[in-house]
């Protein structure tokens, strides 16, 4: 069965600096891979997703992430962390008609 | 096009009663998901209909069931609520099969 591992339930930056955020998953084929972002109260908003094209994904609000299927992981980054970055972030692999398989979430805060 | 809604956004029950949710998906869309998210076990995977067709189901006990109306909009019930049963209940809509999924904001159930 595949599943997501996110490395980190809280992760703390200054603003302005590098935002890393890491998951890894298991799935005995490249799967398709997600990150989705959750505002307080809020459902959740797709950031990018990966599947199969190129390996570089470039989402929204200035993130991004690398597929790479020699470590099995899908980390997600932004260079420069703004304040209105924090939030919980969600990364989630599906594999063909399978549902959504989502990790525990990382909350991510941003220190002024 | 509007986005998913969710009907209530808020909800307060009693343990033993049941409780219906409901979720209106994009206009086009067939495949409609439900996810349960709670502090405990963060975000799971319900069920998924696709056509009015249950076409993919999680690892929920039988209290919980889920139908879709030939316009789409979807319904989830769960009969005899449980206190674990407080969560924010998603909903999910796509296409054709859930590759890319757009969520609504929730409905927060509370369960006393």
């Amino acid at each position: 069965a595949q599943s997501v591992t996110q490395l980190g339930s809280h992760v703390s930056v200054s603003e302005g600096a590098l935002v890393l955020l890491r998951c890894n998953y298991s799935s005995s084929v490249p799967p398709y891979l997600f990150w989705y972002v959750q505002y307080p109260n809020q459902g959740l908003q797709l950031l990018l997703k990966y599947t199969s094209a190129a390996t570089l994904v470039k989402g929204i609000n200035g993130f991004e992430a690398e597929f790479k299927k020699s470590e099995t992981s899908f980390h997600l980054t932004k260079p420069s962390a703004h304040m209105s970055d924090a939030a919980e972030y969600f990364c989630a692999v599906k594999k063909g008609a399978q549902k959504l398989v989502f990790g525990q979430g990382t909350r991510l805060t941003i220190n002024p | 096009k509007a986005g998913v809604t969710q009907t209530p956004r808020y909800l307060i029950k009693t343990r033993g009663q049941q409780v219906t949710l409901s979720c209106s998906p994009i206009s086009g869309h067939r495949s409609v998901s439900w996810y349960q998210q709670t502090p405990g076990q963060g975000l799971q995977f319900l069920f998924e209909y696709f056509s009015e067709t249950q076409r993919n189901k999680g690892n929920f006990p039988g209290r919980f069931s889920g139908r879709q109306f030939s316009n789409s909009r979807s319904e989830m019930n769960v009969s005899t609520l449980e206190l674990g049963d407080s969560a924010l209940y998603l909903c999910a809509s796509s296409p054709l099969t859930p590759t890319r999924q757009y969520f609504g904001p929730g409905t927060r159930l509370t369960v006393t």
